[in-house]
């Protein structure tokens, strides 16, 4: 059974727009939550995270929410680029010692 | 180096043979760890090495899998009698405490079981 879902399994926005990819999980217990992208042929690389005290970060054109409530978290990417197709996990964790889970990945496609 | 290192990069075995896998992570950087990747599938968690202990081995798919890790740098992952099944890019990732602070991945070694 998986604890961290990323329903779409892939996302086509044209340039210039905004991306929102999305992840659900199931353990109330996460309380760390992080965004990677990868592309072919490379390792995952970390692009932004946040913890369960906010409900929002924000980093230049990327901002992660977060809705406890719901076990939802997001990422918006404004404006998207043609730079920005790859494919993006999220990840939740903890504070303790125990390592990310993953989710299954959303492949982004930005359009020029 | 400047990020996380693994080797080969490629690594084409014959079903029944033992491999071994390579990761030199970042210097500095006390916890280690190795996903896999399999076909369509998301990182599948197997070990994660805190100093030269493993605290949680729980993801290693079967007694064939093992890894160690020598003076709290370099790890190595061993696969003994590789199944077609084993195939799969594996990711080795370390970071600065383990808990809390953020993964940085290796380019992964892309292993085919033919």
């Amino acid at each position: 059974d998986q604890q961290v879902k990323q329903n779409s399994p892939s996302l086509s926005v044209q340039e210039g727009r905004i991306s929102i990819l999305n992840c659900d999980y199931t353990n109330s217990m996460f309380d760390y939550f992080l965004w990677y992208k990868k592309y072919p042929a490379e390792g995952p690389t970390f692009l932004i995270s946040i913890s369960s005290i906010k409900d929002k970060n924000e980093d230049g054109r990327f901002t992660v929410f977060l809705n406890k409530s719901a076990k939802h978290l997001s990422l918006h990417i404004v404006p998207s680029q043609p730079g920005d197709s790859a494919v993006y996990f999220c990840a939740v964790g903890n504070s303790g010692n125990t390592p990310l889970v993953f989710g299954k990945g959303t492949r982004l496609s930005v359009i020029a | 180096g400047a990020g996380v290192s693994q080797s080969p990069s490629n690594k084409v075995t014959e079903k029944g043979k033992d491999v071994e896998l390579r990761c030199d992570p970042i210097s500095g950087h006390t916890a280690l760890y190795w996903y896999r990747q399999s076909l369509g599938q998301g990182l599948e968690f197997l070990i994660y090495f805190q100093g030269n202990s493993a605290p949680d081995k729980s993801g290693l798919p079967s007694d064939r899998f093992s890894a160690e890790r020598t003076g709290g740098s370099v790890s190595t992952l061993t696969i003994q009698r590789t199944q077609q099944e084993d195939s799969a890019v594996y990711l080795c990732a370390s970071s600065l405490k383990g808990s809390g602070s953020p993964l940085h991945f290796g380019n992964g070694t892309r292993l085919t079981v033919t």
